[in-house]
């Protein structure tokens, strides 16, 4: 099963709000509200920073959001600061029998 | 707040079996609440997949490499394990081992790289 599309990379400058997006089919993104974001600076581990679309866990700040239409899910970041500089990842539950799918991964640069 | 720590070789020969272990610490892999899961990410690329294990045994695999790969655990040692055999240089990446809970993995390790080179 191919991965979920995200654009390869985004930009903004800091104090600007982005929008990373997160495309699926019905099996996956559309079907269920198990889309989850992840925040992976350069040689880390990757951070949880959204679940089940728009929820946050805790210590993550509220400049991160999550949303989904129909197989799309968007991760929005408002306030972008030099920090937030990293590559970031959906990932969905999947009825298929890959059961877990990622996205390509979103590399944000803050100018 | 669950802590995870992959071991195993940072070297595999081609053709071999690759074997690394989860230890787990501050929760309990006999815990109902978690699937306990192993992912990769290939040098410059994105994340993969690779399966999970529940505390009763139940699994599931990646079909992309379900012919080679064995994800097991023992309660004994709060512990977890993958093997995968016949490996290839493709196969050279970043595996993390990581907890999933409610459709997310909410704890990841700090990865292990292992290269596969002769």
């Amino acid at each position: 099963q191919s991965a979920l599309t995200q654009p390869a990379s985004v930009s903004g400058s800091p104090g600007q709000s982005i929008s990373i997006s997160c495309t699926g089919t019905s099996s996956d993104v559309g079907g269920y509200n198990y889309v989850s974001w992840y925040q992976q600076h350069p040689g880390k581990a990757p951070k949880l920073f959204i679940y089940d679309v728009t929820k946050r866990p805790s210590g993550v700040s509220n400049r991160f959001s999550g949303s989904k239409s129909g197989n799309t899910a968007s991760l929005t970041i408002s306030g972008l600061q030099a920090e937030d500089e990293a590559d970031y990842y959906c990932s969905s539950y999947s009825s298929s029998s890959t059961n877990v799918i990622f996205g390509g991964g979103t590399k944000l640069t803050v100018l | 707040q669950v802590q995870l720590q992959e071991s195993g070789p940072g070297l595999v020969k081609p053709s071999e079996t690759l074997s690394l272990t989860c230890t787990v610490s501050g929760g309990s892999v006999s815990s109902g609440t978690y699937y306990w899961n192993w992912i990769r990410q290939p040098p410059g690329k994105g994340l993969e997949w690779i399966g999970y294990i529940s505390y009763s045994g139940s699994f599931n695999y990646n079909p992309s490499l379900k012919s080679r790969v064995t994800i097991s655990v023992d309660t004994s040692k709060n512990q977890f394990s993958v093997e995968l055999n016949s490996m290839t240089a493709a196969d050279t990446a970043v595996y993390y081992c990581a907890s999933r809970r409610n459709g997310c993995f909410d704890y990841w390790g700090q990865g292990t790289l292992v290269t596969v080179s002769s």
